[in-house]
């Protein structure tokens, strides 16, 4: 079955402190993953995708296909960075599958 | 810049109503979408279109039904409301293909007395 789980529901970590989000998946083909994010009060917007290898606002995301895993990193957190982030599967019909998503809140 | 417009923010509605949640987007997209998100259950996809006039179910069609008679616009219709179906609902769009970012709208907060 096709799955994206991102196990905390909740990441708390102080400003300047490394930040990481979990995200795993199951899919048999060859995945398609983005970060989606949605700031306070704000629309859902794509942070970065898998097959760009970009770097969006200090943020990266490695896939590793041997553990099914795309983690998002930042070696540095800021207090903006707080939000809801949301790890995306494209399926092979082409619809998004979302985890249940990771709340990250940066502390001063 | 890609907009997606949702028609209202906020929607209060009672149990049996039919509703209607309106969604456009101004950027020629053949895909548009319908999601609701819930709390610890992220976003879940009710229905989905890939061209006027088509439809296919999501994950939790029951309860709903959509109507894209133009490209631009993308209805959500609840036929007969009930409460379960408190949630927020979000309207996105894309094109087609691989590695196509989809983009949203800014939801409506729909709540059912």
């Amino acid at each position: 079955a096709q799955r994206v789980t991102q196990p905390e529901k909740l990441l708390s970590v102080f400003k300047g402190a490394p930040v990481e989000l979990k995200c795993n998946y199951s899919y048999s083909g060859s995945p398609e993953l983005f970060w989606y994010v949605q700031y306070s009060r704000q629309r859902l917007q794509l942070l970065l995708r898998h097959i760009s290898r970009e770097s969006i606002k200090g943020f990266t995301a490695d896939l590793n296909k041997g553990e099914t895993s795309f983690h998002l990193k930042k070696p540095f957190a800021q207090e903006e960075d707080s939000a809801m982030y949301y790890c995306a599967l494209l399926d092979s019909s082409y619809k998004l599958i979302f985890g249940s998503g990771t709340r990250l809140l940066v502390r001063p | 810049d890609v907009k997606v417009t949702q028609s209202s923010r906020y929607l209060v509605k009672r149990t049996g109503e039919k509703v209607f949640l309106e969604c456009v987007q101004d950027m020629d997209h053949e895909n548009m979408f319908w999601y609701r998100q819930d709390p610890g259950l992220g976003l879940r996809l009710i229905y989905f279109s890939y061209d006027v006039k088509m439809k296919e179910k999501g994950d939790i069609p029951e309860g709903y039904s959509v109507s894209r008679e133009k490209k631009e616009r993308f209805s959500l219709i609840l036929e007969s409301a009930s409460t379960n179906q408190t949630s927020m609902y979000l309207c996105a769009s894309s094109f087609p293909g691989v590695g196509q970012p989809q983009h949203f709208g800014d939801g409506t907060r729909l709540s059912i007395l």
